[in-house]
């Protein structure tokens, strides 16, 4: 079965530009993640999509970074303005969502540089 | 507030050597504890997942054990490979089953 893709893999901008990245998950899988990952540091959890809702976003910060979930399917995240503090690796993840143990299948990532 | 601790943060070893990483948590509520294994520029790999009423789990040369009541858990590499060399990172499910927290991972280097 096809994993889960993101694009673009690398993406370098100038601080308080604006920048989107794309995810689709695994087929038929109900829940969505962004993580983003720090150099040196564990993938942290900005976002947790259920079908199109969100379940958790207390780690994302809103003044500027935003996600959308459209049809339950595909989705985004997007910065702006994005500042120096952003540059990481962005892990979008997909699971079943369904009651009980939830295996995370991980994205390749899309590495961003704020310059 | 879940906090996940890896160590160390860097090992090298030469090749055939056994060798053990670790990971420690602070609340020991969690639902289970999974075992990734990230390499360069690619994603997460699942490795090993422990449900919390096990207290170990196999998978050919790897092996990791789980003691809830002292937030521990380690991974075991038999026989280390120059392939073995990755960064490691240990996650606890909690908030329900369906929300990881991740550790700081250990980069393991396997020489020649």
């Amino acid at each position: 079965e096809a994993g889960v893709a993101q694009s673009p893999r690398y993406k370098i901008i100038e601080k308080r530009q604006s920048v989107a990245f794309w995810c689709n998950p695994i087929s038929g899988h109900a829940t969505l993640y962004w993580y983003q990952q720090i150099l040196g540091q564990g993938p942290k959890l900005l976002i947790q999509f259920q079908n199109n809702g969100v379940v958790d976003d207390s780690q994302l910060p809103k003044d500027r970074f935003s996600a959308e979930r459209l049809k339950g399917v595909d989705s985004t995240l997007k910065i702006q303005p994005a500042k120096l503090e952003d540059s990481a690796v962005y892990l979008c993840a997909s699971s079943l969502g369904e009651p009980g143990i939830n295996i995370q299948y991980f994205g390749a990532g899309t590495r961003l540089s704020v310059l | 507030k879940q906090e996940v601790t890896q160590i160390p943060a860097a090992l090298s070893v030469p090749e055939g050597e056994n060798l053990v990483l670790n990971c420690s948590f602070t609340d020991s509520a969690i639902y289970n504890l999974q075992w990734f294994r990230q390499d360069p520029g690619k994603g997460l790999t699942s490795l090993l997942l422990i449900q919390s009423s096990q207290r170990e789990q196999t998978s050919g040369r790897l092996n990791a054990s789980l003691d809830k009541s002292s937030g521990r858990s380690t991974l075991y590499i038999a026989a280390s490979q120059p392939g073995d060399s990755a960064t490691y990172l240990c996650a606890v499910f909690t908030g329900g089953g369906n929300k990881l927290t991740f550790g700081t991972g250990t980069q393991l280097k396997v020489e020649l």
